[in-house]
């Protein structure tokens, strides 16, 4: 079963308003969240990351929000713009595992 | 500094046959790990290699293998190909074992069964 649940599916922005994404989860043994980003035929790149003793983490236009109580985490792109279009996956790690678990990711459009 | 490299960047096969996919890490990193990603959904977590020993296997079936080679490269092999394995296939490298760390990710091989 999926371990991290993301939302929406797809979302339509214009140029200069914020992008939010979010994501859920149950496992509370999780203690790295990383988000990544996608472009079409290319693989994913790491955006930012964000540790569960943390409730906030700012890099340029972009933010991840922690509510370690809830189970959610959601990414903020702020201002943005039409490069920015792509797909965004959540993903979430236990200590002294293997894998990522990744959400089912986020197509963001910017419309100019 | 060059990123994670893969190789081929396309394939195509037929049913029953086998491939070989090759991964190499970003230089100074020990660790590399192999996702499948079918159209639509998130990267799935196949194995991971640390110093030439697989740490953690996913939930995938034993025609998957892997390996590391001691410069840290990997190879991916898939027997008996089925048509459900077509899908991007990933590398990620990290400076060391476990999730909990940053990983990076190569630009993938297109994998099609036919």
């Amino acid at each position: 079963q999926q371990q991290v649940k993301q939302s929406p599916q797809s979302l339509i922005v214009q140029k200069g308003g914020i992008s939010i994404i979010n994501c859920a989860y149950e496992n509370t043994a999780f203690d790295y969240f990383p988000w990544y980003q996608q472009f079409p035929g290319k693989g994913p790149a790491l955006l930012i990351a964000i540790r569960p003793d943390v409730s906030e983490k700012k890099e340029g236009r972009f933010t991840i929000s922690f509510n370690k109580s809830a189970k959610q985490f959601s990414l903020h792109i702020m201002d943005s713009q039409p490069g920015d279009s792509a797909t965004y996956f959540c993903a979430a790690s236990i200590a002294n595992d293997y894998k990522l678990s990744f959400g089912a990711g986020t197509t963001v459009t910017v419309r100019a | 500094d060059a990123g994670v490299t893969q190789s081929p960047t396309h394939l195509i096969k037929t049913r029953g046959q086998q491939v070989t996919l090759r991964c190499s890490p970003i230089s100074g990193h020990k660790s590399v790990s192999w996702y499948q990603q079918v159209l639509g959904q998130g990267p799935q977590f196949i194995f991971q290699y640390y110093e030439k020993e697989e740490r953690g296997r996913g939930n995938f079936p034993d025609r998957f293998s892997a390996r590391q080679f001691p410069n840290y490269s990997s190879e991916l092999n898939v027997n008996a190909l089925l048509l459900g394995d077509s899908a991007l296939y990933l590398c990620a490298s990290s400076h060391t074992t476990g999730s909990s760390y940053e990983q990076y990710f190569g630009p993938g091989t297109r994998l099609t069964v036919t």
